[in-house]
């Protein structure tokens, strides 16, 4: 089945330490986000990508990095964890960003910082 | 901006009651308009979704009619089962189809 694999589904780093979070996808869509979720609240949008432009939302912490080196692969990169940043990291895809296309969640990985 | 905003929960129902989860939501345009529900240690799963004034999107027994003129988008579910019980969110896509807007999400607990 088509679908949205997020790695590891539970990640525990240290304060400071930097982490990685990936997110795969067989979709073949060409729009890949990044939302951080926090005790079942609205997922928060951190950036998204378009084939290879990256855009990132006003409000994300130059903390939150990431990168697509192709259209399978995303990476949600954390360079400085704090104790606020433990949350649901949620991997999301969409074909396109037209009004009527909808976005297909991966199962998120649980962020720990200890 | 746009926004969307969804009755507070928790809603808590015996099984087989009715469902209702008010949605409303302000966006210029014609957005799309869409339920998600998660359950408990897991992502967004699309339920069902509306791309047009008066379409109904329905899904798994739950339907939500995309109300133009009430700007509304209601979930509704005639007999609820205790596998329900879960986060239910609102979303619209604007009409510039680059972000999602989520509203705030409403918890169902369905007791047996």
């Amino acid at each position: 089945d088509a679908m949205v694999i997020q790695n590891p589904r539970y990640q525990v780093t240290q304060f400071g330490k930097p982490v990685t979070l990936s997110c795969s996808q067989t979709l073949n869509h060409n729009v890949m986000y990044w939302y951080q979720q926090k005790s079942s609240q609205a997922p928060k949008l951190l950036f998204h990508y378009y084939d290879k432009d990256f855009n990132n939302e006003a409000d994300t912490p130059d903390n939150f990095q990431s990168r697509r080196p192709n259209t399978s692969f995303c990476f949600l990169d954390i360079r400085s964890p704090g104790l606020g940043d433990a949350a649901m990291y949620l991997c999301a895809t969409s074909r396109d960003v037209v009004v009527r296309e909808t976005q297909y969640f991966g199962p998120g990985t649980r962020l720990l910082v200890l | 901006g746009n926004s969307v905003t969804q009755m507070e929960g928790p809603v808590t129902l015996s099984e087989e009651a009715f469902l209702t989860i008010n949605c409303t939501y302000t966006a210029t345009g014609y957005p799309s308009l869409f339920w998600y529900v998660q359950y408990p240690g897991e992502g967004l799963q699309l339920l069902l979704k509306a791309t047009k004034a008066d379409d109904k999107g329905s899904n798994k027994g739950f339907e939500a009619t995309y109300r133009k003129e009430t700007t509304s988008f209601h979930l509704e579910k005639g007999s609820v089962q205790v596998s329900d019980s879960a986060v239910y969110f609102c979303a619209l896509r604007d009409n510039y189809g680059q972000n999602f807007v989520f509203g705030p999400g409403t918890r169902l607990s369905v007791l047996p």
